[in-house]
Protein backbone atom coordinates (compact mmCIF):
# COMPACT_ATOMS: atom_id res chain seq x y z
CA UNK A 1 0.00 0.00 0.00
CA UNK A 2 1.35 3.70 -0.62
CA UNK A 3 1.22 6.19 1.89
CA UNK A 4 3.51 7.79 4.23
CA UNK A 5 4.48 6.14 7.44
CA UNK A 6 4.75 7.99 11.19
CA UNK A 7 6.92 6.55 14.09
CA UNK A 8 6.52 6.42 16.91
CA UNK A 9 3.04 6.73 17.38
CA UNK A 10 4.10 8.32 20.59
CA UNK A 11 7.11 9.93 22.06
CA UNK A 12 8.49 11.39 25.50
CA UNK A 13 11.13 13.79 25.96
CA UNK A 14 13.66 14.54 28.83
CA UNK A 15 14.44 17.70 29.06
CA UNK A 16 17.18 18.67 27.46
CA UNK A 17 17.24 15.91 25.10
CA UNK A 18 17.08 15.68 21.58
CA UNK A 19 14.51 13.43 19.94
CA UNK A 20 14.03 12.62 16.09
CA UNK A 21 10.37 11.81 14.40
CA UNK A 22 10.65 9.67 11.35
CA UNK A 23 8.26 9.97 8.43
CA UNK A 24 8.98 8.19 5.07
CA UNK A 25 6.72 7.61 1.93
CA UNK A 26 6.40 5.52 -1.00
CA UNK A 27 4.18 7.75 -2.99
CA UNK A 28 7.18 8.91 -4.96
CA UNK A 29 6.24 12.51 -4.04
CA UNK A 30 8.63 15.56 -4.80
CA UNK A 31 7.49 17.61 -1.73
CA UNK A 32 7.14 16.61 2.03
CA UNK A 33 5.95 18.58 4.94
CA UNK A 34 6.21 18.92 8.80
CA UNK A 35 3.40 20.72 11.09
CA UNK A 36 2.55 21.07 14.49
CA UNK A 37 -0.93 21.35 15.60
CA UNK A 38 -1.64 21.83 19.03
CA UNK A 39 -5.08 21.23 20.94
CA UNK A 40 -7.84 21.94 19.28
CA UNK A 41 -6.00 24.24 17.00
CA UNK A 42 -4.99 24.27 13.29
CA UNK A 43 -1.23 22.92 11.90
CA UNK A 44 1.39 25.23 11.69
CA UNK A 45 4.62 25.29 9.09
CA UNK A 46 7.39 23.36 10.87
CA UNK A 47 9.63 23.01 7.53
CA UNK A 48 8.87 22.09 3.93
CA UNK A 49 11.26 20.24 1.50
CA UNK A 50 10.50 20.59 -2.34
CA UNK A 51 13.51 18.64 -4.05
CA UNK A 52 16.00 16.38 -2.26
CA UNK A 53 18.98 18.11 -0.04
CA UNK A 54 17.08 21.66 -0.10
CA UNK A 55 14.36 22.56 2.51
CA UNK A 56 12.86 26.32 3.85
CA UNK A 57 12.27 27.15 7.01
CA UNK A 58 8.03 27.36 7.36
CA UNK A 59 6.36 29.68 10.48
CA UNK A 60 8.15 28.14 13.43
CA UNK A 61 11.14 26.76 12.38
CA UNK A 62 13.01 27.72 15.84
CA UNK A 63 14.29 24.48 18.02
CA UNK A 64 13.16 22.29 15.10
CA UNK A 65 16.40 20.75 12.42
CA UNK A 66 15.45 18.56 9.22
CA UNK A 67 17.22 16.75 6.66
CA UNK A 68 16.41 15.73 2.94
CA UNK A 69 18.69 13.07 1.96
CA UNK A 70 16.15 10.69 0.08
CA UNK A 71 12.99 11.40 -2.01
CA UNK A 72 11.00 9.21 0.62
CA UNK A 73 12.57 10.56 4.25
CA UNK A 74 12.15 13.94 6.21
CA UNK A 75 12.88 13.19 9.60
CA UNK A 76 12.73 16.00 12.02
CA UNK A 77 14.48 16.36 15.42
CA UNK A 78 13.27 18.42 18.35
CA UNK A 79 16.09 19.90 19.55
CA UNK A 80 16.22 21.38 23.25
CA UNK A 81 16.31 24.70 22.22
CA UNK A 82 12.11 23.75 21.61
CA UNK A 83 11.20 25.01 24.92
CA UNK A 84 7.45 24.13 24.53
CA UNK A 85 7.50 20.75 22.47
CA UNK A 86 4.34 18.76 23.22
CA UNK A 87 1.95 18.62 20.75
CA UNK A 88 0.38 16.32 17.67
CA UNK A 89 3.10 16.37 15.13
CA UNK A 90 1.92 15.75 11.62
CA UNK A 91 4.28 14.87 8.37
CA UNK A 92 2.90 15.82 4.74
CA UNK A 93 3.96 15.30 1.25
CA UNK A 94 2.60 16.55 -2.15
CA UNK A 95 3.21 15.05 -5.92
CA UNK A 96 4.40 18.38 -7.22
CA UNK A 97 6.81 21.20 -5.82
CA UNK A 98 3.50 23.11 -5.07
CA UNK A 99 1.26 22.35 -1.43
CA UNK A 100 -1.86 20.98 -4.11
CA UNK A 101 -3.81 18.25 -2.32
CA UNK A 102 -1.24 16.61 0.70
CA UNK A 103 -1.53 13.38 2.10
CA UNK A 104 -0.95 13.05 5.88
CA UNK A 105 0.90 10.75 7.93
CA UNK A 106 -1.09 9.47 11.17
CA UNK A 107 0.79 11.86 13.86
CA UNK A 108 3.51 11.34 16.20
CA UNK A 109 1.78 12.86 19.79
CA UNK A 110 5.42 14.32 21.79
CA UNK A 111 5.08 14.97 25.47
CA UNK A 112 7.53 15.90 27.70
CA UNK A 113 8.51 13.97 31.02
CA UNK B 1 -1.32 34.86 12.42
CA UNK B 2 -3.27 32.37 10.58
CA UNK B 3 -4.69 33.08 7.39
CA UNK B 4 -7.67 30.87 7.23
CA UNK B 5 -10.36 31.39 9.85
CA UNK B 6 -12.94 28.89 9.85
CA UNK B 7 -16.50 29.98 11.57
CA UNK B 8 -18.25 28.52 13.69
CA UNK B 9 -15.78 26.68 15.67
CA UNK B 10 -17.77 24.30 16.83
CA UNK B 11 -21.39 22.42 14.99
CA UNK B 12 -23.64 19.99 16.42
CA UNK B 13 -26.25 18.51 13.86
CA UNK B 14 -28.76 15.67 14.20
CA UNK B 15 -28.02 12.70 11.45
CA UNK B 16 -29.87 13.99 8.03
CA UNK B 17 -29.58 17.83 8.29
CA UNK B 18 -27.10 20.04 5.90
CA UNK B 19 -23.80 21.43 7.87
CA UNK B 20 -22.79 24.48 6.70
CA UNK B 21 -18.77 25.67 7.24
CA UNK B 22 -17.21 29.32 6.71
CA UNK B 23 -13.34 29.97 6.24
CA UNK B 24 -12.11 33.66 5.88
CA UNK B 25 -8.63 34.48 4.28
CA UNK B 26 -6.46 37.77 4.36
CA UNK B 27 -5.14 37.70 1.28
CA UNK B 28 -4.77 36.68 -2.57
CA UNK B 29 -4.69 33.06 -3.09
CA UNK B 30 -3.97 30.61 -5.63
CA UNK B 31 -6.45 27.73 -4.30
CA UNK B 32 -8.20 26.78 -1.14
CA UNK B 33 -8.47 23.39 0.37
CA UNK B 34 -10.86 21.90 2.44
CA UNK B 35 -9.30 18.32 4.70
CA UNK B 36 -11.23 16.68 7.54
CA UNK B 37 -9.38 15.27 10.27
CA UNK B 38 -10.85 12.72 12.47
CA UNK B 39 -9.75 12.35 16.49
CA UNK B 40 -5.99 11.59 16.85
CA UNK B 41 -5.53 11.02 13.21
CA UNK B 42 -3.89 13.06 10.20
CA UNK B 43 -6.09 15.16 7.79
CA UNK B 44 -7.92 13.74 4.65
CA UNK B 45 -8.27 15.99 1.48
CA UNK B 46 -11.46 16.84 0.57
CA UNK B 47 -11.63 18.95 -2.17
CA UNK B 48 -9.69 21.70 -3.70
CA UNK B 49 -11.18 24.99 -5.56
CA UNK B 50 -8.83 27.41 -7.71
CA UNK B 51 -8.91 31.02 -7.21
CA UNK B 52 -10.65 31.19 -11.03
CA UNK B 53 -13.74 28.92 -9.56
CA UNK B 54 -16.46 29.91 -7.92
CA UNK B 55 -18.12 26.51 -7.14
CA UNK B 56 -17.12 22.52 -6.41
CA UNK B 57 -19.07 19.55 -6.13
CA UNK B 58 -17.87 16.04 -5.05
CA UNK B 59 -20.43 13.42 -3.68
CA UNK B 60 -22.41 15.08 -0.83
CA UNK B 61 -19.59 17.89 -0.57
CA UNK B 62 -20.27 21.63 -1.92
CA UNK B 63 -17.65 24.33 -1.82
CA UNK B 64 -18.07 28.15 -3.09
CA UNK B 65 -15.31 30.45 -3.17
CA UNK B 66 -15.93 34.03 -2.81
CA UNK B 67 -12.19 35.98 -3.94
CA UNK B 68 -14.42 39.73 -4.11
CA UNK B 69 -15.30 38.19 0.11
CA UNK B 70 -12.15 36.66 0.68
CA UNK B 71 -13.82 33.88 2.17
CA UNK B 72 -14.82 29.94 1.06
CA UNK B 73 -17.91 27.43 2.38
CA UNK B 74 -18.35 23.97 2.97
CA UNK B 75 -21.71 22.11 2.82
CA UNK B 76 -22.02 19.18 3.32
CA UNK B 77 -25.55 17.75 2.27
CA UNK B 78 -27.69 14.83 4.60
CA UNK B 79 -25.08 14.47 6.82
CA UNK B 80 -23.90 10.86 8.81
CA UNK B 81 -22.88 10.20 12.16
CA UNK B 82 -19.31 9.03 10.37
CA UNK B 83 -18.64 12.98 9.34
CA UNK B 84 -18.25 13.66 12.99
CA UNK B 85 -15.00 15.07 12.45
CA UNK B 86 -12.62 18.31 12.65
CA UNK B 87 -12.77 20.21 9.21
CA UNK B 88 -10.10 22.48 7.88
CA UNK B 89 -9.64 25.03 5.15
CA UNK B 90 -6.31 25.45 4.24
CA UNK B 91 -5.11 28.53 1.85
CA UNK B 92 -1.88 28.45 -1.18
CA UNK B 93 -1.15 32.19 -0.89
CA UNK B 94 0.49 33.98 -3.84
CA UNK B 95 3.02 35.34 -2.00
CA UNK B 96 4.22 32.81 0.47
CA UNK B 97 5.97 30.61 -1.83
CA UNK B 98 4.42 26.97 -1.46
CA UNK B 99 3.19 27.06 1.93
CA UNK B 100 -0.08 25.86 2.51
CA UNK B 101 -1.72 27.72 5.83
CA UNK B 102 -4.18 26.01 7.93
CA UNK B 103 -7.23 28.07 10.14
CA UNK B 104 -8.44 26.72 13.19
CA UNK B 105 -11.07 24.37 12.45
CA UNK B 106 -14.92 23.44 12.87
CA UNK B 107 -15.78 20.68 14.83
CA UNK B 108 -18.41 19.05 13.58
CA UNK B 109 -20.51 16.41 15.79
CA UNK B 110 -23.14 14.57 14.08
CA UNK B 111 -25.75 12.80 16.31
CA UNK B 112 -27.40 10.01 15.48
Amino acid sequence: DGGITQSPKYLFRKEGQNVTLSCEQNLNHDAMYWYRQDPGQGLRLIYYSQIVNDFQKGDIAEGYSVSREKKESFPLTVTSAQKNPTAFYLCASSIGAGPEKLFFGSGTQLSVL
Amino acid sequence: SQQGEEDPQALSIQEGENATMNCSYKTSINNLQWYRQNSGRGLVHLILIRSNEREKHSGRLRVTLDTSKKSSSLLITASRAADTASYFCATDPKAAGNKLTFGGGTRVLVKP
